[in-house]
């Protein structure tokens, strides 16, 4: 049973540019979501899909946008990449009950704005 | 706004010493609480979580953790730690939403290092 898994490993962005990561969620999950974390800090939340539609937001600009697919499988944009957006970037699954969600991670993605 | 709060950023412990790493966060409604671990090199990994029920949860490896409403704490214990357990602990808090949407607000983390 294939666990989480994100694309690319690492990559490496100047800035203005753009950048699309991609996440498969674990075998049985319907809700996929995104968090940043930044060097020696705890991940924080970006966003959380569930049925193709954003359902939660935290506190990051509109320069960062998703998509979750019919096969629940999510991407995470960042426009307009700033130094200051250089982290790992984590994607999370879960079986969404509403109460008892368990949120299983991938190994991230490592991304460098130079 | 949620807040997760981890008390000690760095613990340096020998091999069969006993491990407690502080967890406090702040939200006055239901809460669910994690305890990641993230080794070496590898993703973070569930170690236990509480939903409701017995405070005193037990996890993998041989950790547990307590919850204790009163004080709003959530601390990850073992009795006797082994150099296999270095590695940087994250505690969880996940609030759900109206909607039923849950996201977990982490702490900042604690790095453990173990020494034979």
């Amino acid at each position: 049973d294939a666990g989480v898994t994100q694309s690319p490993t690492h990559l490496i962005k100047t800035r203005g540019q753009q950048v699309t990561l991609r996440c498969s969620p674990k075998s049985g999950h319907d809700t996929v979501s995104w968090y940043q974390q930044a060097l020696g800090q705890g991940p924080q939340f970006i966003f959380q899909y569930y049925e193709e539609e954003e359902r939660q937001r935290g506190n990051f600009p509109d320069r960062f946008s998703g998509h979750q697919f019919p096969n629940y499988s999510s991407e995470l944009n960042v426009n307009a990449l700033l130094l200051g957006d250089s982290a790992l970037y984590l994607c999370a699954s879960s079986y969404r009950t509403g109460v008892t969600d368990t949120q299983y991670f991938g190994p991230g993605t490592r991304l460098t704005v130079l | 706004a949620q807040s997760v709060s981890q008390h000690n950023h760095h613990v340096i412990l020998s091999e069969a010493a006993s491990l407690e790493l502080g967890c406090n966060y702040s939200y006055g409604g239901t809460v669910n609480l994690f305890w990641y671990v993230q080794y070496p090199g590898q993703h973070l990994q569930l170690l236990l979580k509480y939903f409701s029920g017995d405070p005193l949860v037990k996890g993998i490896k041989g950790f547990e953790a307590e919850f204790i409403k009163s004080k709003f704490s959530f601390n990850l214990r073992k009795p006797s730690v082994q150099w296999s357990d270095t590695a940087e602990y994250f505690c969880a808090v996940n609030a759900p939403s109206s909607g039923g949407y849950n996201k977990l607000i982490f702490g900042a983390g604690t790095r453990l290092a173990v020494h034979p």
